[in-house]
């Protein structure tokens, strides 16, 4: 059973550009959260995704957004990029009503 | 969510008993105490949760004081493969939706050879 995978591993881009990041949740979760954990810092909720809607999101700006699929993946986008969004981008996947939450390897971005 | 206190570091000796506290003074009383762990350039990991009763699994033991306002995680036989950053987190469970977990900066746990 696979656990929760993210693509890519590292990433690198500059600023102003924009980026996709994706992930696939456990087997038989349905719901995909997205953390933000700049270095030194842990990670800081950025939005969470059920039945393909946000239903929860963080103090995060409108250049953060996310899509979640019928099959339950999901995508967390950011628009013109700046140096401040490098970080470890965490995808989360839990199953409605449980409360144990399963952690990707996270995608490593750096924006230069 | 009720804030958490932990510990920047600790260090323990290979072998022996690590005891990680938590203070979480403001918790209410349908907050679970959550421990997950950071092993370097990893996600976190799950470890145990508890509400009121002492909780222990494969993993680890969580003990909550009587009066909830603290616990401490006890990994009993810590190995070099613990070391790693331990987070104490406060939520509702079982809220109908997963809500969101609060990381605060969490212990670092170095396990000495």
């Amino acid at each position: 059973d696979a656990g929760v995978t993210q693509s890519p591993t590292h990433l690198i881009k500059t600023r102003g550009q924009q980026v996709t990041l994706r992930c696939s949740p456990k087997s038989g979760h349905d719901t995909v959260s997205w953390y933000q954990q700049a270095l030194g810092q842990g990670p800081q909720f950025i939005f969470q995704y059920y039945e393909e809607e946000e239903r929860q999101r963080g103090n995060f700006p409108d250049r953060f957004s996310g899509h979640q699929f019928p099959n339950y993946s999901s995508e967390l986008n950011v628009n013109a990029l700046l140096l401040g969004d490098s970080a470890l981008y965490l995808c989360a996947s839990t199953r409605q009503g449980n409360t144990e939450a399963f952690f990707g390897q996270g995608t490593r971005l750096t924006v230069v | 969510d009720a804030k958490t206190t932990q510990p920047t570091s600790m260090d323990c000796a290979e072998g022996r008993a690590a005891n990680l506290p938590c203070n979480h003074s403001t918790i209410s009383g349908n907050e679970y105490v959550y421990w997950y762990r950071q092993i370097h350039s990893q996600g976190p990991q799950y470890i145990i949760h508890g509400l009121k009763n002492n909780e222990t699994n494969e993993m680890a033991s969580l003990i909550i004081t009587e009066d909830r306002k603290s616990s401490t995680l006890i990994l009993p036989h810590a190995t070099l493969r613990d070391t790693a950053v331990y987070y104490c987190i406060v939520r509702v469970a079982n809220s109908g939706s997963a809500r969101q977990l609060t990381f605060g900066s969490g212990t670092q746990l170095t396990v000495l050879p």
